[in-house]
């Protein structure tokens, strides 16, 4: 069946850009994550998503990074004025039932801030 | 401390050998422990999930000792297409969703 999809695949924004990054999740998944990897890091929880429960933003680095799920499934990550540090792969997962069901990963989608 | 360390490598080794890779984690809450294999410019994928009493699938095995907080990776028999990062994983800070992933350790298994 078809797994996690992002778009785009590739983002080259100028500085103070605004960015959407989007998200489809595996159908009938109810829990959705996002998680950024900077070249030569290890992945950094930003934010995740169960059911209709209030999302966990604490991953989040700044108030310029907002999320939304809507209708449950499709998820959007917004990046307001971006900055060179933003610049990374943005992965996006998702789970069956959340909790530590397993996570399949999307693609990501390889944001460079000029 | 960092939260999950690995040894980043590179680990070059030939086809037919045996690896280990090892990881520790700081936070003793941990309870759930998983080795992901991410290739070159892909998404990272499940590999296997690390049982107390230690796990084995195929070529694989898993290890944890809690006391130590200490992850192992066997591979043997090593084939070209294990060439890849293998990331340790920790459920953060006894979390029971979020996931705390070490840098990776890259292998690349020669012919």
């Amino acid at each position: 069946g078809a797994g996690v999809s992002q778009s785009p695949s590739n983002k080259v924004t100028e500085k103070g850009k605004d960015v959407e990054l989007r998200c489809d999740p595996i159908s009938g998944h109810t829990a959705l994550y996002w998680y950024r990897q900077s070249l030569g890091q290890g992945l950094e929880f930003l934010i995740y998503f169960q059911g209709n429960s209030a999302p966990d933003k604490s991953g989040l680095p700044s108030d310029r990074f907002s999320a939304e799920r809507t209708g449950g499934s499709v998820s959007t990550l917004t990046i307001q004025r971006t900055q060179q540090e933003d610049s990374a792969v943005y992965l996006c997962a998702s789970s069956l039932a959340g909790g530590l069901d397993t996570q399949y990963f999307g693609p990501g989608t390889r944001l460079t801030v000029l | 401390r960092k939260e999950v360390e690995q040894d980043p490598g590179p680990f070059n080794v030939p086809e037919g050998a045996t690896v280990a890779f090892n990881c520790t984690y700081s936070n003793s809450a941990s309870q759930s422990f998983f080795w992901y294999r991410q290739d070159c410019r892909k998404e990272p994928k499940l590999l296997m999930s690390v049982y107390s009493s230690g796990n084995e699938d195929g070529r694989f095995t898993a290890q944890l000792n809690r006391a130590s907080q200490y992850i192992s990776l066997l591979i043997r028999d090593s084939k070209l297409s294990d060439s890849a990062t293998y990331l340790c994983v920790v459920n953060h800070g006894g979390s029971n969703y979020k996931l705390t992933f070490g840098k990776g350790t890259l292998l690349t298994v020669n012919p």
